[in-house]
């Protein structure tokens, strides 16, 4: 079935920096979307992205629909520590009544 | 400005007693789910009703259960709740169909004593 992994599985930074995470299947997806979750929290959506190539921003997050349809990434710029939690992708797989999460990447930022 | 509502956000139970937990929207979609998350993993879908509409999940245990009554509510009955069943409890709703953007509500977290 269609997967979705995410890397890095963890992140360790420092206030300040930036950060880069992905996420690759090896099935075509038509959306991406990445959500943030919280610690005890459910997962808030930040970006929704429908088009290959299509790159959005939302503040200080950008995210990219990877032109060959298989993979995404997503920025955050000058990280702080309210960015801390798990992001993880998801897309709806094909012909079924499922969205499919990505494995998750935990960032933990340091002040 | 909340717009999926899920009551109550902890839940302590014993094991084999029904517990219900609920889901409310107030973005009119009509599609909502229930999904299962265990710590440091993926959410798991267990069900979710396109309107009235149930598909269940092939590898849902029959212990789980759901009821929607109208287009706002939705509800998990756990019949008799198991030590593994301890877990975050997340509600979601999409607009029209599966293909579309889901939005999750705060979650329920069950412990089962």
């Amino acid at each position: 079935g269609q997967q979705l992994n995410q890397s890095p599985q963890s992140m360790f930074i420092q206030e300040g920096e930036d950060v880069s995470m992905n996420c690759t299947s090896s099935s075509i997806f038509n959306t991406w979307l990445w959500y943030k979750q919280d610690p005890g929290e459910g997962p808030v959506l930040l970006i929704a992205l429908y088009k290959a190539g299509e790159l959005t921003s939302n503040g200080r997050l950008t995210a990219q629909f990877g032109i060959t349809r298989k993979d995404s990434f997503l920025n955050i710029s000058a990280s702080i520590p309210s960015d801390v939690g798990i992001y993880f992708c998801a897309g709806p797989a094909y012909n079924t009544d499922k969205l499919i999460f990505g494995t998750g990447t935990r960032l933990q930022v340091f002040p | 400005d909340a717009m999926v509502i899920q009551n109550p956000r902890y839940q302590v139970t014993q094991f084999g007693k029904p517990v219900t937990l609920s889901c409310s929207q107030t973005l009119n979609h009509n599609v909502m789910y229930w999904y299962q998350q265990k710590s440091s993993q993926a959410p798991k879908l267990l069900f979710h009703y396109y309107d009235k509409d149930f598909n269940n999940e092939a590898d849902t245990p029959d212990n789980f259960q759901s009821r929607r009554p109208n287009t706002s509510f939705c509800f998990l009955d756990i019949r008799s709740p198991g030590l593994g069943d301890a877990a975050m409890y997340l509600c979601a709703t999409s607009r029209s169909s599966v293909q579309e953007t889901q939005y999750f509500g705060p979650g329920t977290r069950l412990l089962v004593l």
